[in-house]
């Protein structure tokens, strides 16, 4: 499975822009790159996917390095509702349909 | 829609036990996946399913496990005997079709004393 290094933890303050980056230098052309978070005592929850271009969505954007090697999930203004553990993957067609799970990053949010 | 619904939500048992956790996917969802969540090993996924078809289980920990999708709306993951090291929350989640989301239930969470 392609490789993805995230910070273990990040802190962020209410109401601000939060940057949860993500590097994969070992992404292929065909890696899509999947964004999951999860919330305390909850299953992990979708939060968006890009291939190439950058993503938007009512959770959060996506920005994707121009050479694909490195990603960044943008909370726009964090809420103490958006503390979680946070998951960026990378998902392979010739891997079938897996989704595999790294440690994440841990997102807290001080109000 | 209800979502994935997992069944029991908690399981108390002994060790040598047989326990089954089940789960109903999303109507309409043709992938369904079985993962294990623990402190010291995070998320892991333990075998995922196409079409009611097992693809992949090399995440399966021991011939203990078994898993089994007998129709679209429907599948089990049983642990014979149990051990307390099988305690953990054990995640179901579904999806449709390749690349698409995945929706997890809120788990099962399995003590084994």
């Amino acid at each position: 499975d392609a490789k993805t290094t995230q910070p273990n933890s990040m802190e962020s303050n209410e109401e601000e822009p939060v940057h949860l980056p993500c590097n994969h230098s070992t992404i292929s052309g065909t890696d899509y790159i999947h964004w999951y978070r999860q919330l305390p005592s909850q299953g992990p929850e979708y939060v968006i996917h890009g291939l190439t271009s950058n993503v938007n969505n009512r959770m959060a954007s996506l920005a994707i390095a121009e050479d694909r090697k490195s990603s960044t999930l943008i909370l726009h203004r964090a809420t103490l509702r958006d503390a979680a553990v946070y998951y960026c993957i990378l998902r392979r067609e010739e891997y079938g349909n897996k989704l595999v799970f790294g440690a994440g990053t841990i997102l807290r949010v001080k109000s | 829609d209800a979502g994935v619904i997992q069944s029991p939500r908690h399981e108390v048992t002994e060790m040598g036990q047989e326990v089954t956790l089940r789960c109903k996917p999303i109507s309409g969802h043709n992938s369904l996946f079985w993962y294990r969540q623990t402190m010291m090993r995070g998320l892991e996924l333990l075998i995922y399913f196409n079409n009611n078809v097992p693809i992949d289980d090399s995440g399966m920990p021991e011939d203990r496990f078994s898993a089994k999708m007998p129709n679209a709306s429907f599948s089990t993951l049983k642990i014979q005997p149990s051990e307390p090291r099988d305690s953990a929350v054990y995640f179901c989640a579904s999806g449709q079709g390749y690349n698409s989301p995945l929706h997890f239930g809120n788990g099962t969470r399995l003590t084994v004393t």
